[in-house]
């Protein structure tokens, strides 16, 4: 069973708008979450986290929301611009298992000029 | 710095034949991971070592999978008898001390013919 999903396999944003990609989650364990973006051919690289025992962190154009009771994050990404295209990955993790990432499978952003 | 860097970057092999996959991490990073992505969907984590020893390996598909990492930095993936579902990217990542942040590398893609 999947333990992170991201229902969204794709998202097209007007460069200039926000993006918000989603996620969800059903292990009540995990305690930190992560969003990796990856292009063609290159490792994931890591975007924004957020601990369990907050439910918002900002870092430029990049947010990221916890809600644990719903079990639901989400990226925002304002203003999107050309090249935030790439695809988006939510990840999960427990302190206590030596941070192995579960991630979700995956939502390919595409912001047109 | 150099970041995480994996060779080959491709790799085509027949069915049934052995192959070994190397990952240099970042120097100074105590943790290794190894995840496999298959096409479409997000990374799945395969084995996780902190120093030299394998600290979780419950990700191992089976016991044609295998990895070491004996002088805690260089890790080879090894794999015997491939088969053409283990066609994937394999990734590898690294992080200081087992931290919440996993840097990758680009991967090295798989193919079983």
């Amino acid at each position: 069973d999947q333990q992170v999903k991201q229902n969204s396999p794709s998202l097209s944003v007007q460069e200039g708008r926000i993006s918000i990609l989603n996620c969800d989650y059903t292990n009540s364990m995990f305690d930190y979450f992560l969003w990796y973006k990856k292009y063609p051919a290159e490792g994931p690289t890591f975007l924004i986290s957020i601990s369990s025992i907050k439910d918002k962190n900002e870092d430029g154009r990049f947010t990221v929301f916890l809600n644990k009771s719903a079990k639901h994050l989400s990226l925002h990404i304002v203003p999107s611009q050309p090249g935030d295209s790439a695809v988006y990955f939510c990840a999960a993790s427990k302190h206590n298992a030596g941070n192995m990432l579960t991630f979700g499978g995956g939502t390919r952003l595409m912001v047109k000029p | 710095g150099a970041g995480v860097s994996q060779t080959p970057s491709n790799k085509v092999t027949e069915k049934g034949k052995y192959v070994e996959l190397r990952c240099d991490p970042i120097s100074g990073h105590t943790a290794l991971y190894w995840y496999r992505q298959s096409l479409g969907q997000g990374p799945e984590f395969l084995i996780y070592f902190q120093g030299t020893g394998a600290a979780d390996d419950s990700g191992l598909p089976n016991d044609r999978f295998f990895a070491v990492r004996p002088e805690g930095s260089v890790s080879t993936l090894k794999i015997q008898r491939t088969e053409r579902g283990d066609s994937a990217v394999y990734l590898c990542a690294s992080s200081p001390n087992g931290g919440n942040e996993q840097f990758f590398g680009p991967g090295t893609r798989l193919t079983v013919l």
